[in-house]
């Protein structure tokens, strides 16, 4: 009965490659996030999708690109991965009217 | 640009006692405002949401307040226990979607 879930949980790949990390929410919410948190521990949002439509995207290479395939769905597709994109990438969601955020229990991308 | 502040960034205090964790916010045209826990290696457990149009929240021993005015929050704890220990994060929501994020407050409670 996971509300918010993410996979992997743990990803270790090389320089260059291309990864995908998936989150589904099974709570009906409208809004899905992806946000990173630094080595530091700092969160910060990415992207931010509304009925599977972009409304927040933060200032982030392009090399990143999400995709919604549907409301209860937000992936993120990494290209070219570098040192700087080791970090733990939370998905999150919640209803627009109410605010509440969600997280998924995050994934984290080691890049070597 | 919003920016959420937290202080103190560390506390350490004995089982039983009573206490405040802090967040302040530099914009307070805020539509909500979020305190999470986070556990070592795990995500972020939503602990209160407080609206703009609220005082103060509570859950069990709990209680966040907002005074939007003076951009600020407090999040309380009644009698901790070791199982507190965490990193308490605090949020606000501006009129976009997005969470402006502190970088927390790790909390140890000591047996």
């Amino acid at each position: 009965d996971t509300a918010v879930s993410q996979t992997p949980k743990y990803l270790v790949t090389q320089m260059g490659n291309d990864k995908s990390i998936k989150c589904e929410q099974n709570l009906g919410h409208d809004t899905m996030y992806w946000y990173k948190q630094d080595s530091k521990k700092f969160l910060k949002i990415m992207f931010s999708y509304n009925n599977k439509e972009l409304i927040i995207n933060e200032t982030v290479p392009n090399r990143f690109s999400p995709k919604s395939p549907d409301k209860a769905h937000l992936n993120l597709h990494i290209n070219s991965l570098e040192l700087g994109d080791s970090a733990v990438y939370f998905c999150a969601s919640s209803q627009v009217t109410s605010g509440e955020q969600y997280f998924g229990p995050g994934t984290r991308l080691t890049v070597t | 640009k919003q920016e959420v502040t937290q202080i103190p960034a560390a506390l350490s205090v004995p089982e039983g006692e009573n206490l405040v964790l802090n967040c302040s916010f530099t914009d307070s045209a805020i539509y909500n405002l979020q305190w999470f826990r986070q556990d070592p290696g795990k995500g972020l457990t939503s602990l209160l949401l407080i609206q703009s149009s609220q005082r103060e929240q509570t859950s069990g021993r709990l209680n966040a307040s907002l005074d939007k005015s003076s951009g600020r929050s407090t999040l309380y704890i009644a009698a901790s226990q070791p199982g507190d220990s965490a990193t308490y994060l605090c949020a606000v929501r501006g009129g976009s979607e997005k969470l402006v994020f502190g970088k927390g407050t790790k909390l140890t409670v000591n047996p």
